[in-house]
């Protein structure tokens, strides 16, 4: 148990659904990012949020929508997502951006059918 | 953020060999990360080394730092069936967040 929890843990939708990914930290840090993984690419950084304001974009598609209500909460809302966006999505928050240290949720297990 | 590039891709040895990730940047580093993702898990952090040329140990993990800084290896001594999963390097933190390689999946036969 890292600190980091995400919701839901498995999620099937299809491609005009809309649905939402929940991260919670516990840990009282001050950033939190999202990163993608899928079995042919490495762990790819989509977002980063720090003290609430998004500090990184990595041309993620816009079908993909951060949100950070506060420092411990993260969200990826996702609408109209194509099969190839099926992937582990993890969450991960640490101290600042400066400590680069990260804590990992568990993951959203993302099927777009 | 640049890249880091990661071998071997797989590794299998039998339990009670030792084991060796390497990972290599063509730029100078200010620091690089391990963490291991169990199978079915997600990333732990392991270690994060700072200083040319530095050595840590965690019991039977070393991690080094090259003198350069744009090298890094981990190895683990007499691997056990716990120590399966794959071990990521990581460059970078603050705002570009970590650039991750793509892992060295550790299999291990009893």
């Amino acid at each position: 148990e890292t600190g980091v929890t995400q919701t839901p843990r498995h999620l099937v939708m299809g491609m005009t659904n809309k649905k939402s990914l929940k991260c919670e930290q516990h840990l009282g840090h001050n950033a939190m990012y999202w990163y993608k993984q899928s079995a042919k690419k490495p762990l790819e950084l989509m977002f980063v949020y720090s003290l609430e304001e998004r500090v990184e974009n990595n041309s993620v598609p816009s079908r993909f929508s951060p949100e950070c209500p506060n420092s411990s909460h993260l969200f990826l809302h996702l609408h109209t997502l194509q099969p190839e966006d099926s992937a582990l999505y993890l969450c991960a928050s640490s101290q600042d951006l400066l400590r680069g240290e990260q804590y990992f949720g568990p993951g959203t297990r993302l099927t777009v059918t | 953020g640049q890249q880091v590039m990661q071998i071997p891709q797989y590794q299998h040895v039998q339990e009670g060999e030792d084991f060796t990730t390497y990972c290599n940047s063509s730029t100078t580093l200010s620091n690089i990360q391990w963490y291991k993702q169990r199978p079915g898990g997600h990333p732990v952090f392991l270690i994060q080394l700072v200083k040319s040329g530095e050595v840590k140990k965690q019991k039977r993990l070393t991690f080094q730092f090259g003198e350069a800084k744009k090298n890094s290896s981990l190895h683990i001594t007499a691997t056990q069936t716990t120590d399966v999963g794959t071990y990521f390097c990581a460059r970078g933190g603050g705002a570009d967040g970590l650039t991750f390689g793509k892992g060295t999946h550790l299999i291990i036969q009893p």
